[in-house]
């Protein structure tokens, strides 16, 4: 089983959606969680760290359960520039990160 | 502020050549330093990290080697490259924040091994 697994989509949504991406992981030591975002043959970039209580940055959600070793990224009103692929991450000991392969997200007009 | 710098952006090498990556981060001290690659159509990999100077661990056993010569300044080399070296290299840093530490990555090195 992979450490860190994502639907790898692609995601084809209007301008305007509501988008979820999901994520498990497999190693219940895990200790931090982000979501970033790489554009087409660009650098991932952090997008933001997923907190236990669950965080929010604008039009962007992120939630954590330990419990079920699950992670999620809610995308509302969805704009054309959030066209790229979003990856799932975790960390054990600050160290070193594991990446998911990522899930694509095209948004249209 | 701090800004990560790697080069070059895109190389194409023969098999059998050697390689060497330069990675340097500007506006930190003693960060954490990673290099990563990202094969087509594949996951980020994490290759070495470094926790200081001369510390170097390694994750994946293969025909690459790291070293980290200053504080701020991490270097991947190969003695002689093979297909499969083919890729996506990324250097990260990370800084701590709150509990955990987040990674910031460069720009990266395109290489093809031809």
């Amino acid at each position: 089983r992979k450490e860190v697994e994502q639907d790898p989509g692609p995601f084809n949504v209007p301008e305007g959606a509501t988008v979820a991406f999901n994520c498990t992981y497999s190693n219940s030591a895990s200790q931090s969680f982000f979501w970033y975002r790489q554009d087409c043959r660009k650098e991932p970039k952090l997008l933001m760290s997923v907190y236990s209580s669950g965080n929010e940055d604008g039009r962007f959600t992120a939630q954590l359960n330990r419990a079920s070793q699950y992670i999620s990224l809610l995308i509302r009103d969805s704009k054309l520039s959030d066209s790229a692929t979003y990856l799932c991450v975790v960390s054990r000991a600050g160290t070193a990160l594991i990446f998911g392969k990522g899930t694509t997200l095209s948004v249209s007009s | 502020s701090q800004t990560i710098h790697q080069w070059p952006a895109t190389l194409v090498q023969p098999v059998g050549s050697p390689l060497s990556l330069e990675c340097t981060v500007e506006g930190t001290s003693n960060p954490n330093l990673y290099w990563y690659r990202q094969a087509a159509g594949r996951g980020l990999q994490l290759l070495f990290y470094s926790v200081g100077i001369g510390q170097i661990s390694s994750e994946v056993p293969q025909n690459l080697s790291a070293s980290r010569p200053q504080d701020r300044q991490f270097i991947l080399s190969s003695k002689k490259l093979l297909l499969s070296d083919s890729g996506f290299y990324l250097c990260a840093w990370s800084v701590r924040s709150y509990y955990t530490y987040e990674q910031y990555f460069g720009p990266g090195t395109r290489l093809t091994v031809t």
